[in-house]
């Protein structure tokens, strides 16, 4: 069965500490990894798009990467305005259907 | 600003009475969906438009239906809401058949089932 899986489900890090948050994924074939924040009461705002393994995306503190099982969304010095659920979705290639995670909620402490 | 906008933001209805949520889009794009979200849950594919085209995910309930009678707008109706559907309902467009197929979404409506 297709899955996508993220981890950790909550993250409360210090102003300025570092980190990451992982989607691992199982899927026949895959079109696309996305990445997406929620804040609360808010619909998922688009991040990033991954497409091959290797391939990694840098847009201010937050950098994504990308292997053949997992993706991994990295997190530098993070701020409290950083402070959401991060969802991670992923599309098959076979039907194109798309397949998100749980979420990671993140909080960042000032 | 190209957007995705869902009314009402929140809307309140009883066991059993329908209710219609919208989706409307100024992006032109082809593909929209419609998402249920619980809390603390991802969410949960309902069914998607590839133009007119409408494709309904299995487990989807049959209490759930939805028009696209263009583009640019799209809506959900429950038929008889119970208290399990309570939850927010997501509408998001794409683009298909390009490079980038990442979806945009909207706001969301919370609905409550009293």
């Amino acid at each position: 069965e297709d899955q996508v899986t993220q981890s950790p489900e909550a993250l409360r890090l210090q102003e300025g500490e570092s980190s990451s948050l992982n989607c691992s994924y199982t899927v026949s074939g895959l079109r696309g990894l996305f990445w997406y924040r929620q804040d609360p009461g808010k619909g998922p705002e688009f991040l990033f798009t991954l497409y091959s393994a290797g391939e990694e995306k840098e847009k201010e503190r937050l950098k994504a990467t990308l292997t053949k099982k997992e993706s991994f969304l990295h997190i530098t010095a993070p701020k409290p305005e950083d402070s959401a659920t991060y969802l991670c979705a992923v599309q098959e290639r076979r039907d194109d259907k798309i397949i998100f995670g749980k979420g990671t909620r993140l909080h960042i402490l000032p | 600003d190209a957007m995705v906008i869902q009314n009402p933001r929140y809307q309140v209805t009883q066991f059993g009475k329908p209710v219609t949520l919208s989706c409307s889009q100024t992006l032109n794009h082809n593909v929209m969906y419609w998402y249920q979200q619980k809390s603390s849950q991802a969410p949960k594919l309902l069914f998607h438009y590839y133009d007119k085209d409408f494709n309904n995910e299995a487990d989807t309930p049959d209490n759930f239906q939805s028009r696209r009678p263009n583009t640019s707008f799209c809506f959900l109706d429950i038929r008889s809401p119970g208290l399990g559907d309570a939850a927010m309902y997501l509408c998001a467009t794409s683009r298909a058949g390009t490079p980038y197929n990442e979806q945009f979404f909207g706001p969301g409506t919370r609905l409550t089932v009293l």
